[in-house]
């Protein structure tokens, strides 16, 4: 029915608070993708999932950033001790299957505030 | 290293005048393109996509891009701009070839002038 979700859509955390982000993807879309767009910067990849299956992480910043998704939907994406440099928009995009071929989309994204 | 430059940081044009933005990407096999819009609040959506084939790309909202293999360019265009197409455009470069793991550029800010 309706396209991704994320909540909460603005967090403002104190530095050193733990904060988590939810994405509802489309329902029934296998693959599932986080991205962190800076203020004036294009998105940058932090992680894939095929299902529940975490295939690639290599874009999470440090070891702070810890992402899931259980049940192959939902995913949550968690930021321990937040810097103020992880202030930034946090976008999720879902896409029907694995592949180029199949277009993500996105959802209105996480504007996480860090003081 | 791969990479997507967008050389125009912001881009303003009046209503009805054309419109190109310009995309430059380094990658060292074929690339699989694309071109997003993000309006204020909005998620990305999905203009155009070019996999192979024919080089001139037609994508929604009356815009179109065109791969040029001996530039290393997938520019966008269109001809004549509507005061809705302000926003925010990236283009971006499929760096797997496989599951669709995207890297884009910094973006172009486009105002449209009455």
């Amino acid at each position: 029915g309706a396209g991704v979700s994320q909540s909460p859509r603005y967090k403002v955390a104190k530095r050193g608070q733990d904060v988590a982000l939810r994405c509802d993807p489309i329902s029934g879309h296998v693959s599932l993708f986080w991205y962190q767009q800076a203020l004036g910067q294009g998105p940058e990849f932090l992680t894939y999932f095929q299902n529940e299956a975490q295939l690639d992480k290599s874009g999470l910043p440090s070891d702070r950033f810890f992402a899931e998704r259980p049940e192959g939907s939902v995913s949550t994406l968690k930021i321990q001790r937040t810097q103020q440099e992880d202030s930034a928009v946090y976008l999720c995009a879902s896409s029907h299957d694995r592949g180029t071929l199949n277009e993500q989309f996105f959802g209105p994204g996480t504007r996480l505030t860090v003081l | 290293a791969q990479s997507v430059t967008q050389p125009d940081i912001h881009i303003t044009v009046s209503e009805g005048a054309s419109l190109e933005l310009r995309c430059n990407y380094s990658y060292g096999a074929t690339p699989y393109l694309f071109w997003y819009v993000q309006s204020p609040g909005q998620g990305l959506q999905l203009l155009l996509k070019y996999f192979s084939g024919d080089t001139l790309v037609q994508g929604i909202k009356g815009f179109e891009a065109e791969f040029k293999r001996s530039q290393s360019s997938f520019n966008l265009r269109k001809p004549s701009v509507h005061w809705s197409d302000a926003a925010e455009y990236f283009c971006a470069v499929d760096l797997t070839d496989s599951w669709g793991k995207l890297q884009f550029g910094a973006g172009t800010q486009v105002v449209v002038t009455p």
